[in-house]
């Protein structure tokens, strides 16, 4: 079935340092790749998503990769603040398709280290 | 817009007992989606509603239900409730461009 991977699990990095969090999805008609961001007591908030027909995509400190050949996606941070910490989760789904649902991974707990 | 509403935001049920929890999506969105998040197990997908019908399911047992009402708001029903059904319901709706928007959720807690 459909399955998506997220690596790591944890992640600790020094403020001010790159965070990288990665995801491999399974089902390879997906074509919407989104990243959330959940912060202790809060709700899942989109913090960047990405096309299919997108390589990669900036917004700020935050980027994302694709590579649908490898059926891999990442999330990239950089200069991590103390308010970075939070768990990601990504995502991956059909766009438009009434066929597929939304399939999340298992999170990342990322804490920033002052 | 008014963001995506939950009610209750909590709730304290025995074990047997029955439990339906609501969902306001954002004005205009027509798909509402039911996730469970407990702290081992991530986001777990329970199904999608959109116009009234359901669209999609997860893998969960015939005790967890839903429905949409034609004003797009959704409810969920947990029948028979057990202990581990203790977890963080978020539900999320969506528009046209499919970016969920999330709810703040209604604790469960099962004793």
């Amino acid at each position: 079935g459909e399955n998506v991977e997220q690596h790591p699990s944890t992640l600790s990095v020094q403020e001010g340092d790159s965070a990288v969090i990665k995801c491999t999805y399974s089902d390879s008609a997906s074509n919407y790749f989104p990243w959330y961001k959940q912060e202790l007591g809060k709700r899942p908030q989109l913090i960047i998503d990405i096309r299919s027909n997108v390589g990669e995509k900036k917004d700020q400190r935050i980027a994302v990769t694709l590579n649908k050949t490898a059926k891999h996606f990442s999330l990239h941070i950089t200069e991590t603040q103390p308010e970075d910490s939070a768990v990601y989760f990504c995502a991956a789904s059909r766009r438009r398709s009434s066929a597929s649902k939304i399939i999340f991974g298992s999170g990342t707990r990322l804490s920033i280290r002052p | 817009k008014a963001g995506v509403t939950q009610t209750p935001r909590y709730l304290i049920k025995t074990r047997g007992q029955q439990v339906t929890l609501s969902c306001s999506p954002i004005s205009g969105h027509r798909s509402v989606s039911w996730y469970q998040q407990t702290p081992g197990q991530g986001l777990q997908f329970l199904f999608e509603y959109f116009s009234e019908t359901q669209r999609n399911k997860g893998n969960f047992p015939g005790r967890f239900s839903g429905r949409q009402f034609s004003n797009s708001r959704s409810e969920m029903n947990v029948s028979t409730l057990e202990l581990g059904d203790s977890a963080l319901y978020l539900c999320a709706s969506s528009g046209t461009l499919d970016t969920q928007y999330f709810g703040p959720g209604t604790r469960l807690t099962v004793l």
